[in-house]
């Protein structure tokens, strides 16, 4: 039962626009949703988080968008450079579960000369 | 940032070895480490959540018997998978939140390729 989804596999975008990149989840009980990147061989860095409390946090050419009664979330990057081609992880996690966390499949972020 | 190791990066073994995986956090103490598997194209699964002093507690599905978790000190979490077939090849990452840090601090190691033949 995959309890966080991101149904886009890859997505590419010109460097200079924007990426937006999409997240489902289904458990309720969620509260706090983090997107973590990640290149091959390595393991995966934290981006950006936000808690249930807010829908809206920006950090610099990131922001992250939580849309609580649709259970969805997105990352926009804007402007996307080269660098920013990697696999892109949303994860979710409960308060009290001491930092578990659920992961989507990944998004693969192509940003493209 | 804090930094956690794993060791080793790549491993091909025999069906029916065991195969020990090392997660070190280099620069501050995890009383608390997870393991992950992730398979290709997929997520990353949470395996089991090391403890430092007590068992490790493992997610539903995990055979405890199969993948041994001993979280030796504040700084070393080992996984062992014994006896292991084809089906075990996948990609482990270990990660460590650090205490007192907020919440999205949890810091990945580099992960470990195992390939059983």
């Amino acid at each position: 039962d995959q309890q966080v989804k991101q149904n886009s596999p890859s997505l590419s975008v010109q460097e200079g626009r924007i990426s937006i990149l999409n997240c489902d989840y289904t458990n309720s009980m969620f509260d706090y949703f983090l997107w973590y990147k990640k290149y091959p061989a390595e393991g995966p860095t934290f981006l950006i988080s936000i808690s249930s409390i807010k829908d809206k946090n920006e950090d610099g050419r990131f922001t992250v968008f939580l849309n609580k009664s649709a259970k969805h979330l997105s990352l926009h990057i804007v402007p996307s450079q080269p660098g920013d081609s990697a696999v892109y992880f949303c994860a979710a996690t409960t308060t009290g579960t001491a930092s578990k966390l659920t992961f989507g499949t990944g998004t693969r972020l192509q940003v493209t000369l | 940032g804090a930094v956690v190791s794993q060791h080793p990066s790549r491993v091909i073994c025999k069906s029916g070895t065991s195969v020990k995986i090392e997660c070190r956090s280099l620069d501050f103490q995890a009383t608390t480490m997870f393991w992950y598997r992730q398979f290709p194209k997929q997520s990353l699964m949470l395996m089991a959540t090391s403890n430092e002093g007590s068992k490790a507690t493992y997610e539903q599905g995990v055979e405890k018997d199969k993948f041994l978790i001993n979280h030796a000190s504040l700084t070393l979490s080992t996984l062992t998978v014994t006896s292991a077939h084809p089906e075990d090849s996948s990609f482990y990452i270990c990660s460590a939140p650090k205490t007192g840090a907020a919440r999205e601090t949890q810091y990945f190691g580099p992960g470990t390729r195992l390939l059983v033949l």
